[in-house]
């Protein structure tokens, strides 16, 4: 069966320091992966997805990048994380009849 | 512009006491609508797929209706697990992206 890991859980970063989210899939080729963010009480807002190996396409702009180096792996990250980065930040990858099927999330603290 | 928009925001129920959540969204052609429970800290955890007007879902107390314009989530005689943020997302068919509305919290009280 296909399961989507994605950690850390938890994480309280400064202003101004480096991010990297990772997220992989297992047992399915090549899925198209989304990144998600859900800020307290709204709903989710795609950032980023890929449909293949080094493809990405950017929702919004923003302070964030994406990157897929393997095909069941989709990295988000950041050189310079500002306050407004804050959020809960959710990997998905798309099935067939289930729309998306995500992963537990990591809820991310700019202090 | 695909929209989805979601009501009650908040809803409190005494357990037992059935009800509904609406969402409503425009597309530019529908793949599919989907429903999504999320709890606390938690990722969305995936209830319904709608496809066409008139098609009804089943899952215990939870029974997901779709027109043409909205879909809703009925629920019957809540208990107080059934508490819980719950998602609606349209998928488009020309994007295939998930367009997300904003959420209901349902909270039910024993």
């Amino acid at each position: 069966s296909q399961t989507i890991h994605q950690w850390p859980a938890t994480l309280v970063q400064p202003v101004g320091s480096p991010l990297s989210l990772e997220c992989t899939v297992e047992g399915t080729s090549n899925p198209n992966l989304y990144w998600y963010r859900q800020a307290a009480g709204r709903g989710l807002q795609l950032l980023f997805y890929s449909v293949g190996i080094g493809q990405i396409s950017s929702e919004v702009p923003q302070n964030l990048s994406a990157s897929r180096p393997q095909d069941r792996q989709f990295i988000l990250s950041s050189k310079k994380l500002l306050l407004s980065d804050s959020g809960f930040y959710l990997c998905a990858w798309s099935g067939t009849s289930y729309g998306y099927t995500f992963g537990s999330g990591t809820r991310l603290t700019v202090v | 512009e695909d929209q989805v928009t979601q009501s009650p925001e908040a809803l409190r129920l005494q357990e037992g006491e059935s009800s509904s959540l609406n969402c409503s969204y425009t597309v530019s052609g529908l793949r599919g609508l989907f429903w999504y429970r999320q709890d606390p800290g938690k990722g969305p955890e995936f209830l319904f797929t709608l496809y066409s007007a008139g098609e009804e879902k089943e899952k215990e107390r939870l029974k997901a209706t779709l027109t043409k314009k909205e879909s809703f989530l009925h629920i019957t005689a809540p208990k107080p697990e059934d508490s819980a943020t719950y998602l609606c997302a349209v998928q488009a068919s020309n994007t295939g992206k998930l367009i997300f509305g904003q959420g209901t919290t349902l909270q039910v009280k024993p």
